[in-house]
């Protein structure tokens, strides 16, 4: 969905390191999710948003923080990033009819 | 039990022929159905959803849902190369209605051959 952006696309850190990802998003969506894609594990619910400055815990949102101060942006942010973290971040926006739409995701390596 | 269970693949079809991918899921509470593409290296890409019992047909693709059995498929008339991808089952969670809370199966990889 054009109207989901991402930034950055791409990012390489460090342990130890905070890190945030930024969800922008022109449909005026409601509800706003972080999802992370392994290997293995398919797409994994971190944490969501259903309207500003109302958010919560998805199914693996240890290590994970999140703010919507406005309609549009969604952050995720990793307090102190580590290894276990490098993976693939997909950001989403939906409405009430539990349909989903993805932006183009972040590809994070934490070395 | 996975709550949402698809065969990883890979199913290899030929260029033509109907594709049939097979979800299950574990909840009889969930109401609403997705299929999203995945090409390789990029972002899922809904492409169908369903919510009540029997078919439902856009153009080449038809999702096909049965709540008593806990099943949810996807029907790819005339499969082109350009099909290649992973395709994603999603089911709501739920008690959640209306929140978009999905749960995600791992995919099953379709090999279209000219």
């Amino acid at each position: 969905d054009a109207g989901i952006t991402q930034s950055p696309r791409h990012k390489v850190t460090e342990t130890g390191t905070p890190v945030t990802l930024r969800c922008h998003q022109t449909e005026n969506h409601r509800y706003m999710y972080w999802y992370r894609q392994d290997p293995g594990h398919g797409l994994r619910l971190i944490h969501y948003s259903y309207g500003v400055k109302d958010t919560d815990k998805g199914e693996v949102s240890d290590g994970y923080s999140v703010s919507r101060s406005k309609t549009e942006d969604f952050l995720l942010t990793l307090e102190s990033a580590t290894s276990s973290q490098t993976s693939v971040y997909f950001c989403a926006g939906g409405g009430h009819t539990d349909t989903q739409y993805f932006g183009p995701g972040t590809r994070l390596t934490v070395l | 039990q996975k709550e949402v269970e698809q065969n990883s693949g890979p199913l290899s079809v030929p260029e033509g022929a109907i594709a049939s991918l097979n979800c299950t899921y574990s909840d009889r509470g969930s109401q609403s159905f997705f299929w999203y593409r995945q090409y390789s290296g990029k972002s899922p890409e809904l492409i169908m959803f369903i919510y009540s019992n029997g078919d439902k047909e856009d153009g080449r693709f038809t999702a096909q849902l049965n709540k008593a059995s806990q099943y949810v498929s996807l029907l790819i008339r005339d499969s082109q190369p350009s099909d290649s991808a992973t395709y994603l089952c999603a089911v709501n969670r739920p008690g959640s209605s209306n929140t978009g809370k999905l749960i995600f199966g791992q995919g099953t990889t379709l090999q279209v051959k000219p």
